[in-house]
């Protein structure tokens, strides 16, 4: 069975940096895309960050660019999301999601790690 | 890519049948998924592909349309089918649409 379990998430002031971590298992992590959506309160769902297999090729939202790096280590099944000069509205349910398959959606969520940025 | 789902809400009773729409700003092809999110929970992923059913989906749950429209249909309405529904593509990148609130009266 698929397992997602974020860590590393809280609070934070404004400027600051963090990082989350997402422990995977359950599959052959090294296989799949993994990425980063949030959610912020009272808002929908939003792309963050996406990275392929091999961590090589990263992807990020503009909001988002050049303040976080994606990551991940294959051998540790864990990926990571570098956050830094957080802003309020980064505030946010971080989820780390697992894609289906190449273009395909995220068929695995873990439960979501939630990031307030406020002083 | 820009993704516009409609009825921002839609309250229907149960046995009903509920239609919601999404609509790309540009063709997305048929790479376009359906998730349910209710409260508390984790988003489900539906639909991938437009019209393929992920796996322990119901048949009451359906996905149609290609290019730029497309549609989630919910047969059969039951009181658990209350959530919010997003549509997300992922042609070029990644995008969610706003999503659609199903309230069941």
């Amino acid at each position: 069975e698929v397992h997602l379990l974020e860590s590393g998430g809280g609070l934070v002031q404004p400027g600051g940096s963090l990082t989350l971590s997402c422990a995977a298992s359950g599959f052959s992590f090294s296989t799949y895309g993994m990425a980063w959506v949030r959610q912020a309160p009272g808002k929908g769902l939003e792309w963050v960050s996406a990275l392929n297999d091999n961590g090589l090729a990263t992807w990020y939202a503009d909001p988002v660019k050049g303040r976080f790096i994606i990551s991940r280590d294959n051998s540790l099944y864990t990926l990571f999301l570098q956050m830094s000069d957080l802003r309020a509205e980064d505030t946010a349910i971080y989820y780390c999601v697992k894609e289906q398959g190449y273009r395909l959606p995220f068929d695995h969520w873990g439960q979501g790690m939630m990031v307030t940025v406020s002083s | 890519i820009v993704l516009t789902q409609s009825p921002v809400t839609l309250s229907l009773s149960a046995g009903e049948r509920a239609i919601l729409s999404c609509r790309a700003s540009q063709s997305v092809s048929s790479f376009l998924a359906w998730y349910q999110h209710k409260p508390g929970q984790t988003p489900r992923l539906l639909i991938y592909e437009a019209s393929n059913r992920a796996t322990g989906i119901p048949a009451r749950f359906s996905g149609s349309g290609s290019g730029t429209d497309f549609t989630l249909t919910i047969s059969g309405l039951e009181p658990d089918d209350s959530a919010v529904y997003y549509c997300q593509q992922r042609s070029t990148g990644w995008t969610f649409g706003q999503g659609t609130r199903v309230e069941i009266k």
